[in-house]
């Protein structure tokens, strides 16, 4: 069974602050990563989506990596802003089902003005 | 293009008592998937439909249910609730499948009292 491990669960910076998001996983068998962003009592918006084949994908300020090898990925997001103040998830689908995700448990992000 | 909906937003119920969910996908969608978001246990696959026919099924008793209509909107059925069942119920759709981008609902916030 796919065990996801998202740290830290919570991170302050202030800022303008280049930061680094960890997703760890216990199954490589992934079919894609996929990096959400929920603000409080919202839905989830899709942020970044990585195919098992790829290393990386990139838009705008963030910046998202994928090695299946080592069960990780991470989301790179430079020069924070307030407005980036929110609950990042990442999902994994398994090769052998493309229907379920797999979710982290999150990591709450406030960025201080 | 319109959004995933979801109705009703929010939702009190007492014990014992039973509730339906109301998801309608994007337009164009077909499978549309169920999610049950409590801060204990983060984010956990209810199930997903597609095309009218149940495709997968997480592990929830069988007080829960679904089912999607010709139209892909679909239903959740809770019966006979619990107080541990007070969550944030979240659906999501896409096109074919979770190969594809998922878009989220802004989800439905369930009290049970």
């Amino acid at each position: 069974k796919q065990e996801v491990t998202q740290i830290p669960a919570a991170l302050s910076v202030p800022e303008g602050e280049n930061l680094v998001l960890n997703c760890s996983f216990t199954d490589s068998a992934i079919y894609n990563l996929q990096w959400f962003r929920q603000d409080p009592g919202k839905g989830l918006t899709s942020l970044l989506l990585i195919q098992s084949s790829q290393r990386e994908q990139t838009s705008g300020r963030l910046n998202a990596s994928l090695d299946k090898s080592s069960g990780r990925s991470t989301l790179y997001i430079a020069a924070s802003q307030p407005g980036d103040s929110a609950t990042y998830l990442c999902a994994l689908l398994m090769l052998y089902n493309f229907n379920k995700f797999y979710f982290g448990s999150g990591t709450k992000l406030n960025v201080k003005p | 293009k319109a959004g995933v909906t979801q109705t009703p937003r929010y939702l009190i119920k007492t014990r014992g008592q039973q509730v339906t969910l109301s998801c309608s996908p994007i337009s164009g969608h077909r499978s549309v998937s169920w999610y049950q978001q409590t801060p204990g246990q983060g984010l956990q696959f209810l199930f997903e439909y597609f095309s009218e026919t149940q495709r997968n099924k997480g592990n929830f008793p069988g007080r829960f249910s679904g089912r999607q209509f010709s139209n892909s909107r679909s239903e959740m059925n809770v019966s006979t609730l619990e107080l541990g069942d007070s969550a944030l119920y979240l659906c999501a759709s896409t096109v074919g499948g979770g190969a594809n981008t998922q878009y989220f609902g802004p989800g439905t916030r369930l009290t049970v009292l």
